[in-house]
């Protein structure tokens, strides 16, 4: 079945720190890959979306992540994080160009410590 | 634009009770979809719809209906509410024709306790 998969749970950074956040997908032919946020209290925003071309994606608020589609993965990635990216990260993909039925992973907890 | 509007912010239902969940879109969106976010277990997809009158099943549908007659409003309904289905509600849409880069937009949720 197609699937995709957080391992970190829960993340604890001092800013500053630099953050990387692991997803992988399962093989299942052409897949769309996303970064949603959802800070305390509030819904999911779109960090960045890979469809094709440069695996290297750039999002909002400094975030990246690449598509390395040898390793399955699409890992996220901040240089520095800062206070106010204390929030929940979800990965989640698309198959088959099935895109109003994303499955997600099951999120990560990250709190950056000022 | 509103975007994605999510009615009731909060509720709490009594085993057996029914209700339903609304969701409303002003972007002319076709596609619709209902998820449920329970910890641990991320974001599963209950049921989705790809225009006005037509629905399928996700990956959880027991429990739920759902009915598609304008393309703005997609409400789900709870026929008989379980403490199972304690959880928060999102409602998202998106449209095909924006092919290749199309993107879900989240409405904020409906955080729903069933005692």
């Amino acid at each position: 079945a197609q699937s995709v998969s957080q391992h970190n749970h829960h993340v604890i950074l001092s800013e500053a720190a630099s953050l990387e956040l692991g997803c992988n997908y399962s093989y299942g032919g052409t897949v769309n890959l996303f970064w949603y946020v959802q800070y305390p209290g509030q819904h999911l925003q779109l960090l960045l979306k890979y469809f094709s071309g440069d695996p290297l994606v750039k999002g909002i608020k400094g975030f990246e992540a690449e598509f390395i589609k040898s390793k399955f993965s699409f890992n996220l990635r901040k240089p520095s994080v800062q206070w106010s990216d204390t929030a929940e990260y979800f990965c989640a993909g698309t198959y088959g160009g099935a895109t109003n039925k994303l499955i997600f992973g099951t999120g990560t907890l990250l709190a950056v410590q000022p | 634009n509103a975007g994605v509007t999510q009615t009731p912010k909060f509720q709490v239902l009594k085993t057996g009770q029914s209700m339903t969940l609304q969701c409303a879109q002003d972007m002319n969106h076709e596609y619709m979809s209902w998820y449920r976010q329970d910890p641990g277990m991320g974001l599963r997809l209950i049921h989705y719809s790809v225009g006005a009158g037509i629905t399928d099943q996700g990956e959880v549908p027991n429990g739920y209906n759902v009915s598609r007659s304008t393309t703005e409003d997609f409400p789900l309904r709870l026929l008989s509410a379980a403490p199972s289905q304690t959880s928060v509600y999102f409602c998202a849409s998106s449209s095909p024709r924006d092919r290749g880069t199309d993107t879900q937009y989240f409405g904020p949720g409906t955080r729903l306790t069933v005692l």
